[in-house]
């Protein structure tokens, strides 16, 4: 089944600690992005992958960092999380970039304490 | 910067009735790509409709269809039959032609009632 996974679903950490966030398409697909969803603010890039090695900032990277060295896997990675990055999160994934249709996650639910 | 607004926090209608979701976005660009995404209580994001900024013909994808008025910049969803799994939170989203980043708007929460 064509799909992208995301673990963990959900996770309560402290401030400091530091988190990966990890997704994986098995669609051999070459755009991956990560996004937060707060309310009343809909959905926030905070980076994307056009291919592997080749990775940028959306709109909201302060605070995260991303890799592609594997075509499949796009973790994200909160080096010392702060509550201002709670939130829900999604990893998308589309054959060649934004254009084509994106196939999300199922989000992770991250609180920061 | 791109921006993408979506006036309409909340919507509730009837089922079988039809219902237009408003999204404004403000940008100087010619050559740009429109979306609405579909957020069901699920959580899963799925893709509902997608239009080109160069194509005058607006998208139609079953019941649903957009209307697209370049000049004014607005991009509304037209569901027609709305069936009770509509009900979801509605994102129109921005893409520039160059570009691979997404901007969403604020989202719409419709709700289809029996």
């Amino acid at each position: 089944e064509a799909q992208v996974t995301q673990n963990p679903r959900y996770l309560i950490t402290v401030t400091g600690k530091k988190l990966t966030v990890t997704c994986s398409q098995n669609m051999n697909h070459e755009y991956m992005s990560w996004y937060r969803q707060d309310p009343g603010l809909g959905l926030r890039q905070i980076y994307y992958s056009m291919n592997v090695e080749v990775t940028d900032k959306g709109d909201v990277p302060e605070g995260y960092k991303v890799s592609r060295k594997e075509k499949r896997n796009f973790p994200l990675i909160l080096e010392s999380p702060s509550p201002n990055q709670t939130s829900l999160y999604f990893c998308a994934s589309s054959l060649r970039g934004y254009t084509d249709t994106q196939y999300f996650g199922p989000g992770t639910r991250l609180t920061v304490l | 910067a791109q921006t993408v607004t979506q006036s309409q926090p909340e919507m509730s209608v009837q089922e079988a009735e039809t219902v237009t979701l408003s999204c404004t976005y403000d940008t100087s660009e010619n050559n740009y790509y429109l979306f609405w995404y579909k957020q069901p209580p699920s959580r899963q994001m799925i893709l509902v409709i997608r239009q080109e900024a160069y194509k005058q013909q607006n998208a139609t994808e079953n019941r649903f269809s957009v209307n697209f008025q370049k000049a004014a910049k607005s991009f509304s969803l037209k569901i027609s039959d709305s069936q009770l799994g509509d009900t979801a939170m509605y994102f129109c989203a921005f893409g520039k032609g160059g570009a691979q980043k997404l901007v969403f708007g604020q989202g719409t929460r419709l709700t289809i009632n029996p």
